[in-house]
């Protein structure tokens, strides 16, 4: 079973959309997660990271679901920038980066 | 401040051709990585160093050697290129606090 699933969309939304992604994980003892997001032949870059508390920044909400075992990226008011690839990965001395989910933010 | 730095960005080879990818960090971090990416897939490991002098391999090491030479630089080698190698590489390094990884912007390779 893989570490982290996530559905790889794509989400098409309309700007101003807001738009969320859930990530579910198999190993229950992980304790915190990473959202990369990586734009079309470029590298990942980290967007923020996800503890038990969660996070937010700016436009960007992230939760940690430990019961469920799913992380949620949530972007309110969508940018045409925002479009990309949106990597959950475990915090781990090896990360392992699935596929991600593709979101296209539309006029 | 540069982060990560990979050469070259771009490059074709032959079938049975080598060469070696660089890749330096000036974050001052002691984990650096090597993967490859697929169109469509991943981000996929090569190979991995946890401080200068060590390796380890990764989920897809063959085909490739890496050298730690110090701190600083991890290159990738390839000793003899087949097409599928195609690939974009990217390097990366670790914040050891945090975990963070901070990648470089790939390296775009073709073999023919």
């Amino acid at each position: 079973r893989k570490e982290v699933e996530q559905d790889p969309g794509p989400f098409n939304v309309p700007e101003g959309a807001t738009v969320a992604f859930n990530c579910t994980y198999s190993n229950s003892a992980s304790q915190s997660f990473f959202w990369y997001r990586q734009d079309c032949r470029k590298e990942p870059k980290l967007l923020m990271s996800v503890y038990s508390s969660g996070n937010e920044d700016g436009r960007f909400t992230a939760q940690l679901n430990r019961a469920s075992q799913y992380i949620s990226l949530l972007i309110r008011d969508s940018k045409l920038s925002d479009s990309a690839t949106y990597l959950c990965v475990p915090r781990s001395y090896i990360p392992t980066f699935g596929r991600g989910t593709s979101l296209i933010v539309h006029p | 401040n540069a982060g990560v730095t990979q050469t070259p960005k771009f490059q074709v080879l032959k079938t049975g051709q080598s060469m070696t990818l660089q890749c330096a960090q000036d974050m001052n971090h002691n984990s650096m990585y090597w993967y490859r990416q697929d169109p469509g897939m991943g981000l996929r490991l090569i190979y991995y160093s946890a401080s200068e002098g060590t390796t380890d391999k990764g989920e897809v090491p063959n085909g490739y050697n890496v050298s730690r030479l110090n701190k600083r630089e991890f290159s990738l080698r390839l000793e003899s290129a087949a097409p599928s190698q195609t690939s974009v590489y990217f390097c990366a390094s670790r914040l050891d606090r945090t975990y963070e990884q901070y990648f470089g912007p790939g390296t775009r390779l073709t073999v023919t």
